[in-house]
């Protein structure tokens, strides 16, 4: 059963704009939250991560919201740029084990110029 | 940096055969797992390692095994090869440390296709 979801496969948004990207999940023991990347035909690099016990993290363009009590947590680039068109992964651990990580199924995002 | 490196990007197999996959890392990480990546269903785990000669089943273990006899290498085999196994495949590796967030180091992937 998926335990991270990604429920928008794809999402197209004109260069400058906000991009929203959003994450679901139904586990409530996870402890961090994370954000990666994917280009065609390379593997996926990390972007942002936020722990369980904030609401918000910023980084740049980027910031991630959590909701908790929602189990949402979603992805904000402003502005957004065409190199920003990529695959874009969301992702949990838990508290305990060997830090695996439960993806969701993924966000295709384009950026129009 | 990083750098986690997989052999091949590109392998071509045949039905029956048997494949090997390699990873490689760097940067003296306990931690090393092997994903495949398939449209509309995301990452998902094969098998992990967290120390030389550990192994422990992931999401979808069935027709895959690992070794892991030296820290830097996690290797993905295909006993017999099948076409459904045609995907992605993704190695990573991770500290194992709390403070480290549970970041993974990925590699560029192997794409395989089994004919």
């Amino acid at each position: 059963d998926q335990q991270v979801k990604q429920n928008s496969p794809s999402l197209s948004v004109q260069e400058g704009r906000i991009s929203i990207l959003n994450c679901d999940y139904t586990n409530s023991m996870f402890d961090y939250f994370l954000w990666y990347k994917k280009y065609p035909a390379e593997g996926p690099t990390f972007l942002i991560s936020i722990s369980s016990i904030k609401d918000k993290n910023e980084d740049g363009r980027f910031t991630v919201f959590l909701n908790k009590s929602a189990k949402h947590l979603s992805l904000h680039i402003v502005p957004s740029q065409p190199g920003d068109s990529a695959v874009y992964f969301c992702a949990a651990s838990l508290q305990t084990g060997a830090n695996n990580l439960f993806f969701g199924t993924g966000t295709r995002l384009t950026v129009i110029p | 940096d990083v750098k986690v490196t997989q052999s091949s990007r590109y392998l071509v197999k045949r039905t029956g055969e048997k494949v090997f996959l390699e990873c490689v890392q760097d940067m003296d990480h306990e931690n090393m797992f092997w994903y495949r990546q398939d449209p509309g269903l995301g990452l998902r785990l094969i098998y992990f390692s967290y120390d030389v000669k550990m192994k422990e089943k992931g999401d979808i273990p069935e027709g895959y095994s690992v070794s892991r006899e030296k820290k830097e290498r996690f290797s993905l085999i295909l006993e017999s090869a099948s076409t459904n196994q045609t995907s992605m495949y993704l190695c990573a590796t991770g500290t194992g440390s709390p403070l480290a967030k549970n970041i993974q180091y990925f590699g560029a992937g192997t794409r395989l296709s089994v004919l």
